[in-house]
């Protein structure tokens, strides 16, 4: 069974620190690809950073890093120099290679607030 | 970029009635359309996978005779809600599919419909 773990559902941050949302996978899969998506109160789902299971460095967009730890099955966020404007949902997401289809497979979310 | 149009982004119907959500991709071939449903504060919950010409694959406890999916096309996939009750007041968001494209890792969402029974 494919399954993601996101155990904070609420995190705060003053503006300008950086703040780390946690996501723990499981699957049986060798090769899988990690997602993140920021969901604002608009609705929109964004697409924020990607990583493979067999990329051997972590991957960087921005101020969003994600820190892959394979053998222990995380995948956490790492958002620096936060802004008001990174308040929001964030959604970290899984596709196993044998998805049918590609689907995602979606944590239950953590709603970050940046504070002034 | 690819871009997912999604319409209407707000729909106000009256108990009983069928409300049509539309999705077209821009510029690229949606293979697969995903269907979500999120409830308040809570994460997405896939409802059915549709691929271009077949029928939809829905999720188990998912009323396939409520939730009409339709892809009769690559660039265009359609859900209705048939017969609306108010406990089918939610936000429904698409994604599409592209396997030819690398942006955004092959997914595409929409913007999302807010629908409201009443």
């Amino acid at each position: 069974a494919q399954k993601i773990t996101q155990t904070q559902p609420g995190m705060f941050v003053q503006e300008k620190e950086a703040v780390t949302l946690d996501c723990t996978y499981d699957t049986s899969d060798q090769s899988y690809g990690l997602f993140w998506y920021k969901q604002p109160s608009s609705g929109e789902m964004i697409f924020l950073i990607y990583q493979g299971s067999y990329d051997e460095q972590n991957a960087t967009e921005g101020r969003y890093s994600l820190n892959f730890q394979k053998a222990r099955k995380s995948a956490n966020l790492v958002i620096s120099a936060s802004q008001l404007g990174d308040s929001a949902m964030y959604f970290c997401a899984m596709r196993p290679r044998g998805s049918t289809l590609g689907r995602l497979y979606f944590g239950r979310g953590t709603q970050l607030t940046v504070w002034p | 970029g690819a871009v997912v149009s999604q319409h209407p982004s707000r729909v106000i119907c009256k108990s009983g009635t069928s409300v049509k959500i539309e999705c077209r991709s821009l510029d690229f071939q949606a293979t697969t359309m995903f269907w979500y449903r999120q409830f308040p504060k809570q994460s997405l919950m896939l409802m059915a996978t549709s691929n271009e010409g077949s029928k939809a694959t829905y999720e188990q406890g998912v009323e396939k005779d409520k939730f009409l999916i339709n892809h009769a096309s690559l660039t265009l996939s359609t859900l209705t809600v048939t017969s609306a009750h108010p406990e089918d007041s939610s936000f429904y968001i698409c994604s599409a599919r592209d396997l030819l494209t690398e942006e955004n890792y092959g997914y595409t969402f929409g913007s999302g419909t807010r629908l409201t029974v009443v």
